[in-house]
């Protein structure tokens, strides 16, 4: 069964304290590996697709890496605006559908 | 252009009432979703349409209603909900998927749902 696991469940940190986000999973023939930004009350905000292991994307203060068993995001120098859920979701090759972790709640402190 | 726009953004309603949800993106899509979401969960996928036909129904209740008029449009028809129905509504779009292919979705603002 695909299944996705995100820690740690929250997280705060210092305006500046850089860190990392966790998303292990286990899927059927991986299709690929999404990050997804949430504001609360807000629709997630698609952030990066990750293909295959050893795949690397970078957007702003975020960069987002892949292996065959985890992807990692790591925020460096997080500002405020960066307090958000972050979702990680996978695409195996059994049906179409994306199966989500619980989030990650990102809290940074000025 | 990734926008998708969803009415009303805000809806409160009695468990005997009918409303419609609606969702409409112009990025030339031909996958569009229906999702709910709890608070602190992540989005539950009820409905998904491929060209314009429904491809996959996660076994949700018959008070639930999807429609796909065209290829930019979604409704979510709501009839004689339960107060476990108070959610978050969220509506997506995406390329359709090919063999080996896959895609993105992009998620609109969602509908906050209030049954009372």
């Amino acid at each position: 069964e695909d299944q996705v696991t995100q820690s740690p469940e929250a997280l705060r940190l210092q305006e500046g304290e850089s860190s990392s986000l966790n998303c292990s999973y286990t899927v059927s023939g991986l299709r690929g590996l999404f990050w997804y930004r949430q504001d609360p009350g807000k629709g997630p905000e698609f952030l990066f697709t990750l293909y295959s292991a050893g795949e690397e994307k970078e957007k702003e203060r975020l960069k987002a890496t892949l292996t065959k068993k985890e992807s990692f995001l790591h925020i460096t120098a997080p500002k405020p605006e960066d307090s958000a859920t972050y979702l990680c979701a996978v695409r195996g090759n059994q049906g179409g559908k994306l199966i989500f972790g619980q989030g990650t709640e990102l809290s940074v402190k000025p | 252009d990734t926008e998708v726009t969803q009415t009303p953004k805000h809806l409160v309603m009695g468990m005997t009432n009918k409303k419609s949800l609606k969702c409409e993106q112009h990025m030339g899509h031909r996958a569009m979703y229906w999702y709910k979401q709890k608070a602190k969960k992540p989005p539950e996928l009820m409905f998904v349409y491929s060209y314009e036909k429904l491809s996959i129904n996660e076994s949700v209740p018959s008070r639930f209603s999807p429609e796909c008029p065209n290829s930019s449009l979604l409704n979510l028809h709501l009839h004689a909900l339960q107060p476990e129905d108070s959610a978050l509504y969220l509506c997506a779009s995406s390329q359709v998927l090919v063999s080996g292919g896959t895609y993105e979705q992009y998620f609109g603002p969602g509908t906050r749902l209030t049954v009372t």
